[in-house]
């Protein structure tokens, strides 16, 4: 079945550092989807990237969909402890089923 | 701002048992779905739902769980005969059209759900 991959599965930063998480599926997808959930929270909708290489930015975040819309990353600039929790991309390989990657869990240390 | 609510917010029973757990998905939304997270680990596909019947499911739905939305509000998830690997964060969402569409998934805030 379709797989989504997230690396890295933790990342350790220091405030005001940059920080990057990375997203690979195994099968070509027709959108992706970025989540973030707090400790001890429910995901939260970040945003859909649809097109193939379309670049969204929010604020501090950019994020990226691959040419090949099988691969997508989120980029945060100079983050900050309220950045703290874990990401996720998710896809849909069609239908109405969502494959969501294993996330990366972000530390920010003040 | 219009929220997806669930109940009980935690819930324990004993292996075997049958639970059943709440959602009331945002007023307009016409998808609705289910998802669970044990805990530490990433967010499962269990089910969507829409015009009243499922629209697709994974391999973990069986035939222990139903889904039902039994009147204009509410949309459940019944778990027949708990089993211990059923541990585990809830989620319900919803959303105004399918996700294959630029549309947004709304989770709720999930039930904790403990088999002992």
């Amino acid at each position: 079945g379709q797989q989504v991959m997230q690396i890295p599965q933790y990342q350790h930063v220091q405030e005001g550092e940059d920080f990057t998480t990375y997203c690979n599926s195994s099968t070509t997808l027709s959108n992706i989807q970025w989540y973030k959930q707090r400790p001890g929270g429910h995901p939260v909708f970040l945003i859909q990237l649809v097109k193939s290489g379309e670049v969204k930015k929010q604020k501090r975040l950019t994020f990226q969909f691959g040419e090949a819309k099988k691969n997508s990353s989120l980029h945060i600039t100079a983050t900050q402890t309220t950045d703290v929790g874990t990401y996720f991309c998710a896809g849909p390989p069609g239908g109405f089923k969502t494959i969501f990657g294993a996330g990366t869990r972000l530390f920010v240390k003040a | 701002e219009p929220e997806v609510t669930q109940t009980p917010s935690h819930q324990v029973t004993q292996m075997g048992q049958e639970v059943i757990l709440r959602c009331v998905p945002i007023s307009n939304h016409l998808y609705f779905y289910w998802y669970r997270q044990i805990l530490g680990q990433k967010v499962e596909f269990l089910v969507s739902f829409y015009n009243n019947e499922i629209s697709e499911k994974s391999e973990i739905f069986d035939d222990q769980f139903s889904v039902e939305r039994p009147d204009g509000s509410n949309f459940t998830l019944k778990i027949r005969s708990t089993k211990l690997e059923d541990s585990a964060m809830y989620f319900c969402a919803s959303s105004l059209r399918r996700q294959g569409g630029t549309d947004t998934q709304y989770f709720g805030p999930g039930t904790r759900l403990t088999v002992l």
